[in-house]
């Protein structure tokens, strides 16, 4: 059973669209992080929340934490090519460990 | 610096044979993980290494096993692999607690036939 839930699982959507990813858990977590993976490569990090209700922007990218600190979001604002890819949530458990999300694909049409 | 490396890149093995997929950092980091990613599953931690000279079981360990020889190097081991064991193997480091940056390298493609 995946302790966080993503949703969409798969997103395909023409360049210059908007787009959200969402992320959500039963479990409270002390922080959150989104990666981005492209095909052969390992994770990249994009992005660590920590306080509940945060809001972080990366450029296009927006990343909001929940209150409750279960769930959380990325938001692309005129969404380009080189978005594509596997977008991964993991929160922070205890003792070392992250515990990731199954991912969103997602593809940006040209 | 080569950031995490791991070799092979890829390998084929027949059920019942056994290997060892090496990791190794240059970033002075304190724990080492190993995950396996399968489609539609993200990424399951197997085995991590809180810091060097201890290790600890993840959500999946069964059917592997690990040794962080130094602080730089963390190995994953499969005694008698199964088709099961089919997956993509990413070791990853973070300098000391979760919510620092996890760093990956760029991953093991494993099919057991």
């Amino acid at each position: 059973t995946q302790l966080l839930e993503q949703s969409p699982q798969f997103l395909s959507i023409q360049e210059g669209e908007n787009l959200t990813v969402y992320c959500n858990s039963s479990s409270v977590f002390s922080s959150l992080q989104w990666y981005r993976q492209e095909p052969g490569e390992g994770p990249v990090l994009l992005v660590t929340v920590v306080t509940g209700g945060e809001v972080k922007k990366l450029k296009r990218l927006t990343f909001q934490f929940g209150d409750a600190r279960k769930d959380s979001s990325l938001h692309i604002t005129a969404a380009q090519p080189g978005d594509t890819g596997l977008y991964l949530c993991a929160g922070d458990e205890v003792d070392y460990k992250l515990s990731f999300g199954a991912g969103t694909t997602v593809t940006v049409r040209a | 610096n080569a950031g995490v490396t791991q070799t092979p890149k890829f390998q084929v093995l027949k059920t019942g044979q056994s290997m060892t997929l090496q990791c190794a950092q240059d970033m002075n980091h304190n724990s080492m993980y190993w995950y396996r990613q399968d489609p539609g599953m993200g990424l399951r931690l197997i085995y991590y290494s809180a810091s060097e000279g201890t290790t600890d079981k993840g959500e999946v360990p069964n059917g592997y096993n690990v040794s962080r020889l130094n602080k730089r190097e963390f190995s994953l081991r499969l005694e008698s692999a199964a088709p099961s064991q089919t997956s993509v193997y990413f070791c990853a480091t973070v300098r000391r607690i979760s919510t620092d940056t996890q760093y990956f390298g760029p991953g093991t493609r494993l099919t057991v036939l």
